[in-house]
């Protein structure tokens, strides 16, 4: 049973780079959400998925935009990285009645 | 926005003594969570509470739920090494849809 599966684990990007993060969940969820974590500032939502066909923007949006694809998979993307979007990023899913958040084993991102 | 911020953001424990941390909301909230995360991992969920007043234990793990539904708490009684990690406190104002709202964790450390 994987649960939530994020990859890449690691990158490293150059200012103005794009890339996805990708995230699969396996235990038929119906939402899904984008966290971002920065040292002394806890979790920070991105954006957010309720159900399969809908996404929300969450505390700190800026700068990303997110895709629900199915009812398993929601990506995280960057247009154009900046050295700010440095962080550990979480994906997470949670259930119609599930009490609770199941994470991923993150993405470290570092932007240069 | 709803802020939900946590006390002490850092406790260095001998192993044997307790551990208490705080969580305060700027909101009334629906329920909290609370979550575990290790160094180097994801966060791991404990426990929900959703009641005003309500308290849960487990083992060696004692939450509470203020009367006004706007703080939380979590005791340790006599900490052992392997509750090392950061647990964060995490608000929620919905009644259905789960969206939580994180607060800035306590990193607890626990010498032997």
């Amino acid at each position: 049973n994987a649960g939530v599966t994020q990859t890449p684990k690691f990158q490293v990007l150059k200012t103005g780079q794009s890339m996805t993060l990708q995230c699969a969940q396996d235990m038929n969820h119906n939402s899904m959400y984008w966290y971002r974590q920065d040292p002394g500032m806890g979790l920070r939502l991105i954006y957010y998925s309720a159900s399969e066909g809908t996404t929300d923007k969450g505390e700190v949006p800026n700068g990303y935009n997110v895709s629900r694809l199915n009812k398993r998979e929601f990506s995280l993307r960057l247009e154009s990285a900046a050295p700010s979007q440095t962080s550990v990023y979480f994906c997470a899913s949670s259930g119609a009645r599930a009490v609770e958040a199941f994470f991923g084993q993150g993405t470290r991102l570092t932007v240069v | 926005g709803q802020q939900v911020m946590q006390i002490p953001q850092y406790q260095h424990v001998q192993e044997g003594e307790d551990f208490t941390t705080y969580c305060n909301s700027s909101t009334t909230l629906s329920n909290i969570q609370w979550y575990k995360q290790r160094p180097g991992g994801h966060p791991v969920f404990l426990i929900q509470l959703v009641k005003s007043g309500e308290v849960k234990k487990q083992k060696r793990l004692t939450f509470q739920f203020g009367e006004a539904k706007k703080n939380s708490s979590l005791h340790i009684t006599a900490t052992q090494t392997t509750d090392v990690g950061t647990y964060f406190c995490a608000g929620n104002r919905n009644t259905g849809f789960q969206k939580l709202v994180f607060g800035t964790g306590t990193r607890l450390l626990v010498s032997p």
